[in-house]
């Protein structure tokens, strides 16, 4: 049972142009989600949240929004550089001392 | 600040061998986590401390892995014996519960075990 789903395995974007990547959630106990980057051989880090107050969170080139009625949120980059190639996992988690669920990830390729 | 440490970062074992993993979190993080990844996976929890406490540990195999986190600072896990399906990249995090009260998670940079 994936609470937690990113049905694009792979994006394939230009230099310059908008990344978007998209994430559902069927757990509507959720409350908080995020945004992990995680290059070859490293950990995850910590890209990006949105709490589920709010619809939009920006900071930079990376925006979340957050549709609640749908369960649905999406990471735009703009504008893609090389360097954003990488695998963007979304998470989420509920209120309390709950852990992150993860998705399976999206590998995003930005061409130079 | 100095990140999450995690060792060894590569393990191969054969079959029904034992293994160990070491994370050493952020200093003054509380919350712990051991999280295992499967190749084309997203990170699953494995086990939660708090402190030297464990919150959550209901998805970790007890018949074969165990962890622990004494003095509420380094964590070890272990898997003895080992299956085939436990090859993985082992993954641990640590949270700061002071503060803002966010959740974000730090991660190490992991530990891709396989088993032959």
């Amino acid at each position: 049972d994936q609470q937690v789903k990113q049905n694009s395995p792979s994006l394939s974007v230009q230099e310059g142009r908008i990344s978007i990547l998209n994430c559902d959630y069927t757990n509507s106990m959720f409350d908080y989600f995020l945004w992990y980057k995680k290059y070859p051989a490293e950990g995850p880090t910590f890209l990006i949240s949105i709490s589920s107050i709010k619809d939009k969170n920006e900071d930079g080139r990376f925006t979340v929004f957050l549709n609640k009625s749908a369960k649905h949120l999406s990471l735009h980059i703009v504008p893609s550089q090389p360097g954003d190639s990488a695998v963007y996992f979304c998470a989420a988690r509920s209120s309390g001392n709950t852990p992150l669920v993860f998705g399976k990830g999206t590998r995003l390729s930005v061409i130079a | 600040e100095a990140g999450v440490a995690q060792s060894p970062r590569y393990k191969i074992i054969e079959k029904r061998q034992s293994v160990a993993f070491w994370c050493n979190p952020i200093s003054g993080h509380a919350t712990l986590y051991w999280y295992q990844q499967i190749l084309g996976q997203g990170p699953k929890l494995l086990i939660q401390f708090q402190n030297n406490g464990v919150v959550d540990d209901s998805q970790l195999p007890k018949d074969r892995f165990s962890a622990e986190r004494l003095k509420g600072v380094d964590s070890t896990l272990k898997i003895q014996p080992a299956k085939l399906e436990d090859s993985a990249v082992y993954l641990c995090a640590s949270r700061s519960t002071t503060g803002t009260g966010t959740y974000e998670q730090y991660f190490g940079p992991g530990t891709r075990l396989t088993v032959t």
